[in-house]
């Protein structure tokens, strides 16, 4: 089983909301990713788990805020977004954070009014 | 840093034809090629990979080649049929064995299948 979930699957808010995305996986796997993924491009990785201890992030701006709570579980906290903000927001999970594939999840679409 | 090209952008092949997709990577140091199928309103779904000590990889249809001389790999999909349909991602990765890895991807291509 290669399955990494996602909640909520659309998400809708204002600028000036605070909101939450969730990734969970039951792999055992120890590396968790959040990538974002505009309209006809590919993903861009913004933040890397590894080891419930972040290990990458990709000059993201404060807005976003990951936190990892736990091996299994990922989280995105979103405050003060901007329009351009609105994207799928791709979560993934490898086995090992070095050498394994990364299997993603079916996104979370979100729409910054 | 890595860079990953990948062509066609758009590719369309009457059902039960053949498609290849291509992509080229500048650093010599990659050592992993996944490709991914994304259909739309969905996450990317790996199809198949390869690493660098191995020049061919198949799994049923689908197949994969890497030349490392020339930093080029290929997705080759035979006997293609409509639910193949859908946008094709490269990319690439340097799998040190320590430190988290990086994905890079390809532009991807909108591949369309004619029935």
């Amino acid at each position: 089983d290669t399955e990494v979930t996602q909640t909520p699957k659309h998400l809708v808010m204002g600028m000036t909301n605070k909101k939450s995305l969730k990734c969970e996986q039951h792999m055992g796997h120890r590396a968790m990713y959040w990538y974002k993924q505009k309209a006809k491009k590919p993903p861009e990785l913004m933040f890397v788990y590894s080891y419930e201890k972040l290990s990458i992030n990709e000059s993201v701006p404060s807005r976003f805020s990951p936190e990892c709570p736990n091996s299994s579980l990922l989280n995105l906290h979103l405050h003060a977004l901007q329009p351009e903000d609105s994207a799928l927001y791709l979560c993934a999970s490898s086995q090992d954070p070095a050498t394994d594939t990364q299997y993603f999840g079916p996104g979370t679409r979100l729409t910054v009014l | 840093g890595e860079n990953v090209e990948q062509h066609p952008s758009t590719l369309s092949v009457q059902e039960g034809d053949s498609a290849v997709i291509k992509c080229t990577y500048s650093d010599s140091a990659s050592n992993y090629f996944p490709w991914y199928k994304q259909e739309l309103g969905k996450g990317p779904q790996l199809i198949i990979d390869i690493r660098s000590n191995v020049g061919e990889k198949k799994d049923q249809r689908i197949a994969v080649t890497l030349n490392k001389t020339a930093k080029h790999f290929s997705l080759h999909i035979t006997e293609t049929q409509p639910e193949d349909s859908a946008v094709y991602f490269c990319a690439a990765s340097n799998l040190r064995g320590q430190g988290a890895q990086k994905l890079v991807f390809g532009q991807g291509t909108r591949l369309t299948i004619n029935p």
